[in-house]
């Protein structure tokens, strides 16, 4: 069975804390996506990485930033932890392919709780 | 820019009965239509898809057709079941600088009784 494999299910951090967020997958994709989850807001797309070590803004990408060393694993950090990122995070991956029907594997998610 | 609007929630049926969510979107190219469910502490999957317009994307009973028309991607299912209790989102993949990027709706709660 094919997995995306977020490392923690629920943290809480402190404000002005670095937090690092992991996630792997098995699959062997080549595009990984961190998203956040808020009620009412859907999910929005903080950072996204077609490649090892390439990485691409997405629509909301201040405050974080990430690391893709390797192609299975995809790293969310957060520099300085702030009460505004209290929050659901989200980690997708796909195989990258030239049509569109690029479908998304989501991790369980990690829930954040910055003090 | 390309974005994705569904109904607000939440919606509340009986067992049995009909189910719309409407979802509409718009995208300056031609994007690949999705819907993806996400149940209680669980992580989103894929429900079903429409690549083309007209395309009808199917699973588990449930419908959602790809209108180019009116840009829009309604879900339906003709009879509910407890268990399709969970967040539906409706997203657009479309092409972004080195590959494809997915958006999402904000997302719509159903709740069915038995």
């Amino acid at each position: 069975d094919v997995k995306v494999t977020q490392s923690s299910r629920y943290l809480v951090k402190r404000t002005g804390e670095k937090v690092f967020l992991e996630c792997v997958q098995d699959m062997d994709h080549e595009n990984m996506f961190w998203y956040r989850q808020d009620p009412g807001l859907g999910l929005r797309l903080i950072y996204f990485s077609y490649d090892v070590k390439m990485k691409e803004k997405g629509d909301i990408p201040e405050g974080y930033s990430v690391s893709r060393e390797k192609k299975e694993r995809f790293s969310l950090i957060l520099e300085s932890a702030s009460t505004n990122q209290t929050s659901m995070y989200l980690c997708a991956s796909s195989v990258q392919k030239s049509s569109g029907a690029n479908v998304l594997t989501f991790g369980a998610g990690s829930r954040l709780t910055v003090l | 820019g390309n974005s994705v609007t569904q109904m607000e929630g939440p919606v509340t049926l009986s067992e049995e009965a009909f189910l719309t969510i409407n979802c509409t979107y718009t995208a300056t190219g031609y994007p690949s239509l999705f819907w993806y469910v996400q149940y209680p502490g669980e992580g989103l999957q894929l429900l079903l898809k429409a690549t083309k317009a007209d395309d009808k994307g199917s699973n588990k009973g449930f419908e959602a057709t790809y209108r180019k028309e009116t840009t829009s991607f309604h879900l339906e299912k003709g009879s509910v079941q407890v268990s399709d209790s969970a967040v539906y989102f409706c997203a657009l993949s479309d092409y972004n600088t080195g590959g494809f990027k997915t958006i999402f709706g904000a997302g719509t709660r159903l709740f069915v009784k038995a």
